[in-house]
């Protein structure tokens, strides 16, 4: 029920610029929301921002430490969801994952794809 | 927005129960009905246990219980597993119409 497959990860210079994509499956993509979640090593889970459903506008709402500097965004024609990343710092680090349907929980998760920022 | 407050660490004897809390403010647990918890295995991503306060998706098993009184939400397990050995989350939609976790409980199954 529901696959997420997340891509674009890698290793970025601090200030640079890295764009992720998320491939959904299985489930109504369209009229889900579309979660970024992420995860420093060895660190808990921090909620990255989410985009809502073209009935609710395709509204977008981040944590604080990114608002600015990311930008979610979503083509429904292809079932798939993006992070593009910007400004990069050394404490965006993390495995960062895609995870939908609800605004308010999510059931269905990738497995992550990794981000480094260092020089 | 802070992180909801869980403790670090529990753990538990094969069949016990234990409890996690997850502490919050006015403004996210205590002033919405959606708090959900997420189990996460080491090196997994995390699984969807309860949603809603004290909903749980098809598959889950009934030892996971979730209830919220107040600014504080918590997760029961009962009938302790070794397999239940994991990191737990907590997590609470917030005025300000973002998601907030909690920093995370690890459980050992003793």
């Amino acid at each position: 029920e529901g696959q997420l497959v997340e891509s674009g990860g890698g290793l970025v210079q601090p200030g640079g610029s890295l764009k992720l994509s998320c491939a959904a499956s299985g489930f109504s993509f369209s009229g889900s929301a579309m979660h970024w979640v992420r995860q420093a090593s060895g660190k808990g889970l921090e909620w990255v921002g989410r985009i809502r459903s073209k009935a609710n506008n395709h509204a977008t709402e981040y944590t604080a430490s990114v608002k600015g500097r990311f930008t979610i965004f979503r083509d429904d024609s292809n079932n798939t969801a993006y992070l593009q990343m910007n400004s990069l710092k050394t404490e965006d680090t993390a495995v960062y994952y895609c995870a939908s349907r609800s605004l308010y929980y999510m059931d269905v998760w990738g497995k992550g794809t990794a981000v480094t920022v260092s020089s | 927005q802070s992180a909801l407050t869980q403790p670090a660490s529990i753990s538990g004897s094969p069949g016990q129960s234990i409890t996690i809390s997850c502490t919050g403010t006015n403004s996210d647990v205590g002033g919405y009905n959606y708090v959900s918890w997420y189990q996460q295995p080491p090196g997994k991503a995390p699984d969807l246990l309860v949603y809603d306060v004290n909903k749980r998706p098809s598959g889950v098993s009934n030892r996971f219980s979730g209830s919220k009184s107040g600014n504080t939400a918590s997760l029961t397990i009962s009938g302790l597993q070794a397999e239940d050995e994991a990191h737990y989350y907590c997590a609470s939609y917030t005025g300000s119409s973002t998601l907030v976790f909690g920093g995370g409980t690890e459980l050992t199954v003793l």
